[in-house]
């Protein structure tokens, strides 16, 4: 069974610029979740959607949106980005039902020059 | 909201020995799920562990078992026989019983010594 797939990988952007990741999620998984991962502020919660619907959002700008698409794959925008924007974007996916875990993909690398 | 608590940034241990990686949480709910997160230099988390708080036995999962105490908000996570695989970051990680959305503590690195 495939895991989570994220794309791209690695990615470049200059400030201001707008910027699009992808996530995949396991076969039959159809919630899907963002975090964002920086070495001052740890992992943190961006969003995540079930059935095309946001469930739950994390404190983060309006900078940051996503959404789903009925096969369950999901994107995440970052607009106006900003120096700060520079991070790892981990997706990750579950089943949906109480205590489900969470499995994540490896990540996209964007660096905001 | 949750918060998540590892106060050990760094902690290293011998190869073939044991090592404990503390972490404590807050919250008021009684319901909840704790985890145990592996994060190698490859940066994909990988699940370790999980508990479910309603369960009073401690989980295990091969050489790596955890020691929940309920009462004390305490999720420690134990590494047994240490191999030189498990040098990662580890990080412990609260979900609440309803909604997908993971607290995650700051990680703890660990370096195994030859």
């Amino acid at each position: 069974k495939a895991g989570v797939t994220q794309t791209p990988r690695y990615l470049i952007k200059t400030r201001g610029q707008q910027v699009t990741l992808s996530c995949s999620p396991i076969s039959g998984h159809r919630s899907v979740s963002w975090y964002q991962q920086t070495p001052g502020q740890g992992l943190q919660f961006l969003f995540e959607y079930f059935s095309e619907t946001q469930r739950n959002k994390g404190n983060f700008p309006g900078r940051f949106s996503g959404r789903q698409f009925s096969n369950s794959r999901s994107e995440m925008n970052v607009s106006t980005l900003e120096l700060g924007d520079s991070a790892l974007y981990l997706c990750a996916s579950s089943l949906v039902g109480s205590g489900n875990t969470i499995y994540f993909g490896e990540g996209s690398w964007l660096t905001v020059v | 909201a949750q918060t998540v608590t590892q106060s050990q940034p760094e902690m290293s241990v011998q190869e073939a020995e044991t090592v404990t990686l503390s972490c404590t949480y807050d919250t008021s709910e009684s319901d909840y799920y704790l985890f145990w997160y592996k994060q190698p230099p490859s940066r994909q988390m990988i699940l370790v562990i999980r508990q479910e708080a309603y369960k009073q036995q401690n989980a295990t999962e091969n050489r790596f078992s955890v020691n929940f105490q309920k009462a004390a908000k305490s999720f420690s996570l134990k590494i047994s026989d240490s191999q030189l695989g498990d040098a990662a970051m580890y990080f412990c990680a609260y979900r609440q019983n309803t909604g997908n959305q993971f607290y995650f503590g700051t990680g703890t690195s660990l370096t195994v010594i030859p």
